[in-house]
């Protein structure tokens, strides 16, 4: 089955400077990649995702970068704020196993005002 | 915008107890998925349901079994609990839409401790 790899496992940057997180997946076959955000107390929450026909995807301060041949793909925050503080999640799917997500092992990020 | 609710947030039981964890979505969602959060482990599928009275196994089914009576209400349940399924469980909900996986919304969690 498919493995999700991500690194690092936790991330301390200082407001304003920028984190990325990288992730590997192990089967080719997989097309969509959904990052997720996990604030204190809740359950994670998509905030960016990109699909297999595409190389890079931005959404204001938060892009993802995909590169297929070598079976990695990250995220990029770009003028980190303290709000940006939470666990982050990378997965990975194969639309024939049907709607089923691996999960990476989650990245800690904490922003330093 | 979707809900996902889960019965519990905390829920403390001892070992050998019969422990269900409800979960129920607002959205009209066909699939719904239950999973296990445990640190630097990420999130591992437990179970999940593609309809009604439907359900697949996941990465680690063992020791668990689900229900999903309703297309709103997805159940996990422990049939005997052990002190290593302690761990935060998640419950989440989706559709599927043309050939691709669609998002995947979470409830808050319920976090389990058996004694």
């Amino acid at each position: 089955g498919e493995n999700v790899e991500q690194h690092p496992s936790t991330l301390s940057v200082q407001e304003g400077d920028s984190a990325v997180i990288k992730c590997t997946y192990s089967d080719s076959a997989s097309n969509y990649f959904p990052w997720y955000k996990q604030e204190l107390g809740k359950g994670p929450q998509l905030i960016i995702d990109i699909r297999s026909n595409v190389g890079e995807k931005k959404d204001q301060r938060i892009a993802v970068t995909l590169n297929k041949t070598a079976k990695h793909f990250s995220l990029h925050i770009t003028e980190t704020q303290p709000e940006d503080s939470a666990v982050y999640f990378c997965a990975a799917s194969i639309r024939a196993a049907g709607n089923k997500l691996t999960f990476g092992g989650g990245t800690r990020v904490l922003v330093k005002p | 915008d979707v809900k996902v609710t889960q019965s519990s947030r905390y829920l403390v039981k001892r070992t050998g107890e019969k422990v269900f964890l409800e979960c129920v979505q607002d959205m009209d969602h066909e699939n719904m998925f239950w999973y296990r959060q445990d640190p630097g482990l990420g999130l591992r599928l437990i179970y999940f349901s593609y309809d009604v009275k439907m359900k697949e196994k996941g990465d680690i089914p063992e020791g668990y079994s689900v229900s999903r009576e309703k297309k709103e209400r997805f159940s996990l349940i422990l049939e005997s609990a052990s002190t290593n399924q302690t761990s935060m469980y998640l419950c989440a909900s989706s559709v599927t839409r043309d050939q691709y996986t669609d998002t995947q919304y979470f409830g808050p969690g319920t976090r389990l401790t058996v004694l």
